[in-house]
């Protein structure tokens, strides 16, 4: 199956800082989604993006299916923002609905 | 509308029982897959149904089965648990083959 790789694996800021979480995976995919998971559990979908670039709000990703990575990007950083961010793909071919996940990037924002 | 629901939301069992998961998917979403989180990993892929036939099948033992039912929700089984099971048990859907949504987890304890 495809591999995913995010870096860094811990990243701490404080509020107001920007950060960039990288995601690199090791073929073509046709699914690509970026989660956070919030203390309890819940993986909250925040970007569902194969190839470009899409913003909501503090939060932006781009992916470049080409060279095969994907960048978060979070702006203006607030301590909600805290918890483990996952990329998920699936690559071309793979079983519909299998994703595979990176280990996640873990994000403390202290205020 | 409702997202994705599972229950129970925590679970403990002795080694040896057998547990039973369950998940709604959102309406009108005919794809349901499962996932296992173990501490400090990301999600690892069990199953995936669509239109109540398994379609795809992740590297667990026998001991995990599902099935789905003619609503589209979805039980995942699993026999003669071990201490290893413990973990957080995610199932999302999906309407086909894009964005997969996350449901709150079942937190498995095993003793």
């Amino acid at each position: 199956g495809i591999q995913v790789e995010q870096s860094p694996p811990d990243l701490i800021l404080q509020e107001g800082a920007n950060s960039t979480l990288r995601c690199n995976f090791s073929d073509s995919v046709n699914n690509l989604q970026w989660f956070h998971q919030n203390p309890w559990g819940q993986l909250i979908n925040l970007f569902y993006i194969p190839s470009g670039t899409k913003q909501n709000g503090r939060l932006s990703a781009t992916t470049v299916a080409t060279e095969r990575y994907s960048l978060l990007y979070i702006s203006s950083s607030q301590t909600t923002d805290s918890g483990v961010y996952f990329c998920a793909a699936r690559g071309r071919g793979s079983t519909l609905g299998r994703l595979y996940f990176g280990r996640g990037t873990q994000l403390t924002v202290w205020p | 509308d409702a997202g994705v629901t599972q229950s129970p939301t925590h679970l403990i069992k002795t080694r040896g029982q057998q547990v039973t998961l369950r998940c709604s998917p959102i309406s009108g979403h005919k794809s349901v897959s499962w996932y296992q989180q173990v501490l400090g990993q990301g999600p690892q892929f069990i199953f995936q149904y669509y239109e109540k036939e398994e379609r795809g099948r992740g590297n667990f033992p026998d001991r995990f089965s599902a099935r789905q039912f003619p609503n589209y929700s979805s039980e995942l089984n699993v026999n003669a648990l071990l201490l290893g099971d413990s973990a957080l048990y995610l199932c999302a859907s999906s309407f086909q083959t894009d964005t997969q949504y996350f449901g709150p987890g079942t937190r498995l304890t095993v003793l």
